[in-house]
């Protein structure tokens, strides 16, 4: 049974810090990988998507690596704003029907 | 507007009482999902449905039932509810050619007494 774990579970730092929010996953026989962003009482909106034959993708600030071997991805965000608050979930996806979700990481970014 | 719409946004509601969370979507997918989130737990996939006649159990389907009335309709019944029913709920759409990427709409909190 594929499970994914996220670390840290919580995170706090100062306003420009480069950060790195890890994913890992058991079973490396994946279709793909999504990163999303939630905000309170919001929805989830989709950040990076990569596909299983990707290294990596890039939005903005944003930048996710995969390595399937090792079952892990990585969500680094360059120059960290206090706007980057939020809960950050990744979810892999076994065969295209079903997302298998991390309990997310919840970032704050102070002033 | 929003591209995934969910009704309620906000519920509550006894034990025992029958409710719908409805999910209507302007994107044309023909995928639909619905997930329910618990602190601590994750995202879990209730149902889903690839299109009108196709409806599929997620891992944690019972106590729950749907119906696809439309391909831009899809909606979740708790037929009777009970407390650890209570939770956060999303429904989420995939278009075709399908990459894996899911669209989610805002939610709806759904807390049973």
């Amino acid at each position: 049974k594929q499970e994914v774990t996220q670390i840290p579970a919580a995170l706090s730092v100062p306003e420009g810090e480069n950060l790195v929010l890890n994913c890992s996953f058991t079973d490396s026989a994946i279709y793909n990988l999504q990163w999303f962003r939630q905000d309170p009482g919001k929805g989830l909106t989709s950040l990076l998507l990569i596909q299983s034959s990707q290294r990596e993708q890039t939005s903005g600030r944003l930048n996710a690596s995969l390595d399937k071997s090792s079952g892990r991805s990585t969500l680094y965000i360059a120059a960290s704003q206090p706007g980057d608050s939020a809960t950050y979930l990744c979810a892999v996806n076994r065969n295209t029907d079903k997302l298998i979700f991390g309990t997310g990481t919840r970032l704050q970014v102070f002033p | 507007d929003a591209d995934v719409t969910q009704t309620p946004r906000n519920r509550i509601t006894k034990t025992g009482k029958r409710i719908m969370l409805e999910c209507s979507q302007t994107k044309g997918h023909d995928r639909m999902y619905w997930y329910r989130q618990d602190p601590g737990l994750g995202l879990r996939l209730i149902y889903y449905s690839f299109d009108v006649k196709d409806i599929n159990k997620g891992e944690i389907s019972d106590g729950y039932s749907v119906s696809r009335q439309a391909q831009a309709k899809f909606s979740l019944s708790l037929e009777s509810a009970i407390p650890n029913q209570t939770a956060l709920y999303f429904c989420a759409t995939a278009g075709q050619p399908n990459t894996g990427e899911l669209f989610f709409g805002e939610g709806s909190r759904l807390t049973v007494l």
